[in-house]
């Protein structure tokens, strides 16, 4: 699975939209970018994932360039229960469903 | 939504006991559960791939004769670490794959946070 590389920390408004950056430029055709975020003391939560087109759901919206390397995760009015650890994980869709974690973005919601 | 359990939440054990965890998918079936560990400040690492009805495939590095892996029902995963060491004291959690889940493929349990004396 293609490596992936995000910022380390960052800090956002409550109510302000966060914009989190995953450079992913080794990724394959028929490599998916997938997110997930851990809020603290927790297990992994599922947000959202693509392969190509944009995509959207009741948590986030996942805006993917048009070469695929590189891609952003929107949180659209972040709250203090957004803070948490975010991971873009990219991989393919095969049988073994493996999931490898990368160090990922401490996001900091602040009042 | 798919609902992933881990049982106990936390443990503290004396050096040289076993420690039985166990992950359950309480609303659906997993042919495939998935285990990790996760030190301070640090992200998850997979141990291994538990397999329902065969051997688990351990990860390179992870001793296969220290982490035991169980699978023996389609709802129930289970990691016993055996001899712990404070070493092992960490975070571990348990995912389990959701075939007919849609968007999301892998649901994760809790974690129970293991801490040896």
């Amino acid at each position: 699975d293609a490596k992936t590389t995000q910022p380390t920390s960052m800090d956002c408004a409550e109510g302000r939209a966060a914009n989190l950056p995953c450079n992913h430029s080794t990724i394959s055709g028929n490599e998916y970018v997938y997110w997930y975020r851990q809020i603290h003391s927790q297990g992994p939560q599922y947000i959202i994932h693509g392969l190509k087109n944009n995509e959207t759901n009741e948590m986030a919206s996942l805006i993917i360039t048009e070469d695929r390397k590189s891609s952003t995760l929107i949180l659209p009015h972040a709250t203090l229960r957004d803070t948490a650890v975010y991971y873009c994980i990219v991989r393919v869709a095969s049988n073994d469903y493996k999931l490898s974690f990368g160090a990922g973005t401490t996001v900091t919601v602040r009042a | 939504g798919a609902v992933v359990s881990q049982h106990p939440s936390r443990v503290i054990c004396k050096s040289g006991t076993s420690v039985k965890i166990e992950c359950r998918s309480l609303d659906f079936q997993a042919t495939t559960m998935f285990w990790y560990r996760q030190f301070p400040k640090q992200s998850l690492m997979l141990m291994a791939t538990s397999n329902e009805g065969s051997k688990a495939t351990y990860e390179q590095g992870v001793e296969k004769d220290k982490f035991l892996i169980n699978h023996a029902s389609l709802t129930l995963s289970t990691l016993t670490v055996t001899s712990a060491h404070p070493e092992d004291s960490s975070f571990y959690i348990c995912s389990a794959h959701h075939p007919g889940s849609g968007d999301n493929e892998q649901f994760f349990g809790p974690g129970t946070r293991l801490t040896v004396l």
